[in-house]
C-alpha cells in the first residue's frame, strides 16, 4: 500500500517570500512522485515529477522538489511567490507495480500583498 | 481536442436519481482515470481503465456507482440512486498508461446531490 500526508492544509505567505510546500509518503518499494496544482474552478496541471536520477527535481513557474528517499519526503519549494502562485498544491505517489496515482490531501497556498 | 474534456461542467440532482458524467480523454491515450475530490479530503481514486484490460474498480465506494469505457476511449461514469454524500468534484484523466506517464486532468464535474 501506499500513502501520502501533507501536513499543512494551509499556508498563508507574502508575496515575494520562500514557501516550502511538505509532503511526506510511505510505499513498500520504489516511487514515483509528483506534484499538482489546482487554480480556483480548475483541474490539476503538472508542477514537477521525480522518476529517478537527480533528487532535486525543477519543474514549472520556478518551483522545485527535493525527494529524500531517508526521510520519505519530497517537499515543494520557491524561493520567492507571486500572488498568482495562490493555489491548491497536491503531492502524489505512484509505485512499481501501482497504475494509479495516491494524492494527499491538498496544502492550500496563499499568497498575500 | 486538446485536452481532456468533461461533461456537465455542474450537475445539480434530486436524491435517489441516477446521474451519467461524461469523460472524453486526450485522443491517443490508452489509460483514462476517475478520481472524487471532497472538501477535505482530497482525490480519491476511483477506477482505472488500461487499454482493452479488465478495468481497476477497487476504488469504486459502493455498487452504486460504475463505469464504462467505449472504443477505448470516452467514458461515462454512473452513480445509481444519488445520495447527499455523492456530493463532490469528479475528475477524469487520462496517460499513455505507463505508471511513470503524467496524467492529464479534465476540468472536473461538480455534482451536488440535494
Amino acid at each position: 500500500a501506499q500513502s501520502v500526508t501533507q501536513l499543512d492544509s494551509q499556508v498563508p505567505v507574502f508575496e515575494e517570500a520562500p514557501v516550502e510546500l511538505r509532503c511526506n509518503y510511505s510505499s513498500s518499494v520504489s516511487v514515483y512522485l509528483f506534484w499538482y496544482v489546482q487554480y480556483p474552478n480548475q483541474g490539476l496541471q503538472l508542477l514537477l515529477k521525480y522518476l529517478s536520477g537527480s533528487t532535486l527535481v525543477k519543474g514549472i513557474n520556478g518551483f522545485e522538489a527535493e525527494f529524500n528517499k531517508s526521510q520519505t519526503s519530497f517537499h515543494l519549494r520557491k524561493p520567492s511567490v507571486h500572488i498568482s502562485d495562490t493555489a491548491e498544491y497536491f503531492c502524489a505517489v505512484t509505485s512499481v507495480g501501482y497504475s494509479t496515482l495516491t494524492f494527499g490531501k491538498g496544502t492550500m497556498l496563499l499568497v498575500s500583498p | 481536442g486538446a485536452g481532456v474534456s468533461q461533461s456537465p461542467s455542474n450537475k445539480v440532482t434530486e436524491k435517489g436519481k441516477d446521474v451519467e458524467l461524461r469523460c472524453d480523454p486526450i485522443s491517443g491515450h490508452t489509460a483514462l482515470y476517475w478520481y472524487r475530490q471532497s472538501l477535505g479530503q482530497g482525490l480519491e481514486f476511483l477506477i482505472y481503465f488500461q487499454g482493452n484490460s479488465a478495468p481497476d474498480k477497487s476504488g469504486l465506494p459502493s455498487d452504486r456507482f460504475s463505469a464504462e469505457r467505449t472504443g477505448g476511449s470516452v467514458s461515462t461514469l454512473t452513480i445509481q440512486r444519488t445520495q447527499q454524500e455523492d456530493s463532490a468534484v469528479y475528475l477524469c484523466a487520462s496517460s499513455f498508461g505507463i505508471t511513470n506517464n503524467e496524467q492529464f486532468f479534465g476540468p472536473g464535474t461538480r455534482l451536488t446531490v440535494l
